[in-house]
C-alpha cells in the first residue's frame, strides 16, 4: 500500500490559515487522496478528497502537487474547533467492491486562542 | 436522524471474557468497518463487510469475531483470544463503492 508522511504536530492562532502537508511519493496514478479529522474522543469524519485537481468544499480546500507526491490541506480561518488529528490517507483498493482506507498517526493540530 | 451508533461508550470486563460490542446504522449503507485504535495511534482494520452475509478481515483480526446478518448491524465480539484487548473500538459504515466512511462515537473498553 502507497504510505504517507505527515508532521506529528502543528499549531496555528485562531482565525488564521492553516496548511497541512502530506508526503505520498509512492503514489499510483489511480489512488486518490483524502482527509479526515477526529476531534479528541470521537470517530474521525470525513473533510474533503481529490485525485488530480484541486478542490474545495465548506469545511476546506485540497492542494495537489503536480506530480501528486504530495498535498496540503487547507483550513482558511482556523476556529478553535478544528483542532483535532488530522489523517490524511491514500486509497487501498483490494479489488472487487473492497474499499479500504489505512489511518495513519495523522497530524495533531493545536489552534491558539 | 440518520446516522451510526455505538453502544456503550464505555465498557468494562475482566480479562478471559468474551465481549460484544454493537453497532448500528439507519443510513442504508451496505459496507460497515471495524477499527481500534490505541493511544496517541491511527486506526487499524479489524474486519470489514461490504453486503449482509459475508466479510473479510483486516490487518489485525486475531481475536476478533464479527457477523452481518442484517443491513443495519455489524456486532464486533473480541474473544478471550485476543491478547491486548483495551483500546477504543471504532465502527464505521459506508456506500459500496466509495471510500467515504461514517463514523460512530466509539466505545472504549477496558479489560482487567
Amino acid at each position: 500500500d502507497a504510505k504517507t508522511t505527515q508532521p506529528n504536530s502543528m499549531e496555528s492562532n485562531e482565525e488564521e490559515p492553516v496548511h497541512l502537508p502530506c508526503n505520498h511519493s509512492t503514489i499510483s496514478g489511480t489512488d486518490y487522496i483524502h482527509w479526515y479529522r477526529q476531534l479528541p474522543s470521537q470517530g474521525p469524519e470525513y473533510v474533503i478528497h481529490g485525485l488530480t485537481s484541486n478542490v474545495n468544499n465548506r469545511m476546506a480546500s485540497l492542494a495537489i502537487a503536480e506530480d501528486r507526491k504530495s498535498s496540503t490541506l487547507i483550513l482558511h480561518r482556523a476556529t478553535l474547533r478544528d483542532a483535532a488529528v488530522y489523517y490524511c490517507i491514500l486509497d487501498s483498493y483490494s479489488g472487487g467492491s473492497n474499499y479500504k482506507l489505512t489511518f495513519g498517526k495523522g497530524t495533531l493540530l493545536t489552534v491558539n486562542p | 436522524d440518520g446516522g451510526i451508533t455505538q453502544s456503550p461508550k464505555y465498557l468494562f470486563r475482566k480479562e478471559g471474557q468474551n465481549v460484544t460490542l454493537s453497532c448500528e446504522q439507519n443510513l442504508n449503507h451496505d459496507a460497515m468497518y471495524w477499527y481500534r485504535q490505541d493511544p496517541g495511534q491511527g486506526l487499524r482494520l479489524i474486519y470489514y463487510s461490504q453486503i449482509v452475509n459475508d466479510f473479510q478481515k483486516g490487518d489485525i483480526a486475531e481475536g476478533y469475531s464479527v457477523s452481518r446478518e442484517k443491513k443495519e448491524s455489524f456486532p464486533l465480539t473480541v474473544t478471550s483470544a485476543q491478547k491486548n484487548p483495551t483500546a477504543f473500538y471504532l465502527c464505521a459504515s459506508g456506500t459500496s463503492g466509495s471510500y467515504e466512511q461514517y463514523f460512530g462515537p466509539g466505545t472504549r473498553l477496558t479489560v482487567t
